[in-house]
Parts: structure tokens; C-alpha cells; sequence
């Protein structure tokens, strides 16, 4: 069955200690991994798209990488501006058609 | 700059009642998507419209129904409200089919209460 997973649930930061967030994937004929960025009472908002394992895309304080099995979205001395919830997603084909599916999200709150 | 526009941004509904939730978007995308968003289980996908003409179930499409209207637009009915069917509700649109698939961009979201 196709699954993503990330953890950890919930991160408090203080501002300026980075970290990493984790997107664990099990899917066939993995398209493309997305991370997003979501804020209360908004819709996802699109940060990176990865394609294949060994790739990086960066914007501003933000980092993701993608291996085989795993995404990582690292973050480096974060201010509490990117306090939100970030949610990674795979497309993938599933019963001959594309769909994206998403991980449960982690809730980060960055602490002045 | 419009993107993907859902409306109405909020509803209350009693049981029973039905409405349809609207969405267009104007960015010539080919593949729309409805899902819903409820706490602790993550965004899950109720219908999906690939290309203009077509529809197919996701993972939870009991109590629902779309419409692929023309490219633009793709609504979801709820045909009898059940206090199960509260959520938020988003919209999504993307490219799909290139070799390369592009992110999807995603509406506001529909608060919905069936009380």
C-alpha cells in the first residue's frame, strides 16, 4: 500500500536552532515528492518538487533533499515566521492514474 | 493571479441538507482534485477529475459526488449532510501526464459544520 509518513508530529524551536523534518515513503512508480507549507485557516502552499533520489532544492532558510526512501526537509536557524505546519506528498501512479498522497503533516512552532 | 478560487469559504448545513462546493481554476491545468482535511488524518483525496470529461473516486468518495464542468471548473455535491461530512474542504489543480509533473495549487479551503 502506498504510504507516507512524517515525524516527528509537532517540533518547538527555539529561533535559531535548526533541525530536520522527516517524510518516510513506500509507493510504486514515484513521480515526484512535494513538500508544502500550510498556515491556519489556509491551503497548502508549494515549497519544493524533488524527482529522484540525491536531489536538493533550497529556498531561503529552508533545504529538502530526497533519497530512495526518505525525504528531509531542513531547517536552518529558523525565525518564528516559518512557525506552520509542513506537509510532504508523493505522486504516484496508482490504479492507472496519477495522485498525490500526503503525509499527516508536522506542526513546527519556532519560539522567539 | 486568481489560481484556484473556492467558494463559499464557510458553511454551517443541518443533517440531511445538501450543497455543492465550487471551484475554478484559471491556470489551464489539466487535473482537478477535491480533498478533505480533518485533525490527525492528514489530507485525504474524495474525488479527482484527470482530464476535462472524466471523474474517479479517491480514497474516501462515500457521500459525495463531482462534476468536471468544463477545464476550469469541478464542483463536489454533498446530496444529504452527515455531522461525519464536517471538515475543511480544498481544491486543488495541476498538471499531470508530462514527464515531469509540476506541484498542485491549492485553493483556500471550504469550512464546512453539518450540524
Amino acid at each position: 500500500e502506498d504510504q507516507v509518513t512524517q515525524s516527528p508530529e509537532a517540533l518547538r524551536l527555539q529561533e535559531g536552532e535548526s533541525s530536520s523534518l522527516n517524510c518516510s515513503y513506500t509507493v510504486s512508480g514515484l513521480r515526484g515528492l512535494f513538500w508544502y507549507r500550510q498556515d491556519p485557516g489556509k491551503g497548502p502552499e508549494f515549497l519544493f518538487t524533488l524527482y529522484s533520489a540525491g536531489e536538493e532544492k533550497e529556498k531561503e532558510r529552508l533545504k529538502a533533499t530526497l533519497t530512495k526512501k526518505e525525504s528531509f526537509l531542513h531547517i536552518t536557524a529558523p525565525k518564528p515566521e516559518d512557525s506552520a505546519t509542513y506537509l510532504c506528498a508523493v505522486q504516484a501512479r496508482i490504479q492507472g492514474a496519477q495522485k498525490l498522497v500526503f503525509g499527516q503533516g508536522t506542526r513546527l512552532t519556532i519560539n522567539p | 493571479n486568481a489560481g484556484v478560487t473556492q467558494t463559499p469559504k464557510f458553511q454551517v448545513l443541518k443533517t440531511g441538507q445538501s450543497m455543492t462546493l465550487q471551484c475554478a481554476q484559471d491556470m489551464n491545468h489539466n487535473s482537478m482534485y477535491w480533498y478533505r482535511q480533518d485533525p490527525g488524518m492528514g489530507l485525504r483525496l474524495i474525488y479527482y477529475s484527470a482530464s476535462e470529461g472524466t471523474t474517479d473516486k479517491g480514497e474516501v468518495p462515500n457521500g459525495y459526488n463531482v462534476s468536471r464542468l468544463n477545464k476550469r471548473e469541478f464542483s463536489l455535491r454533498l446530496e444529504s449532510a452527515a455531522p461525519s461530512q464536517t471538515s475543511v474542504y480544498f481544491c486543488a489543480s495541476g498538471r499531470t501526464g508530462e514527464v515531469k509533473v509540476s506541484g498542485y495549487t491549492f485553493g483556500s479551503g471550504t469550512r464546512l459544520t453539518v450540524v
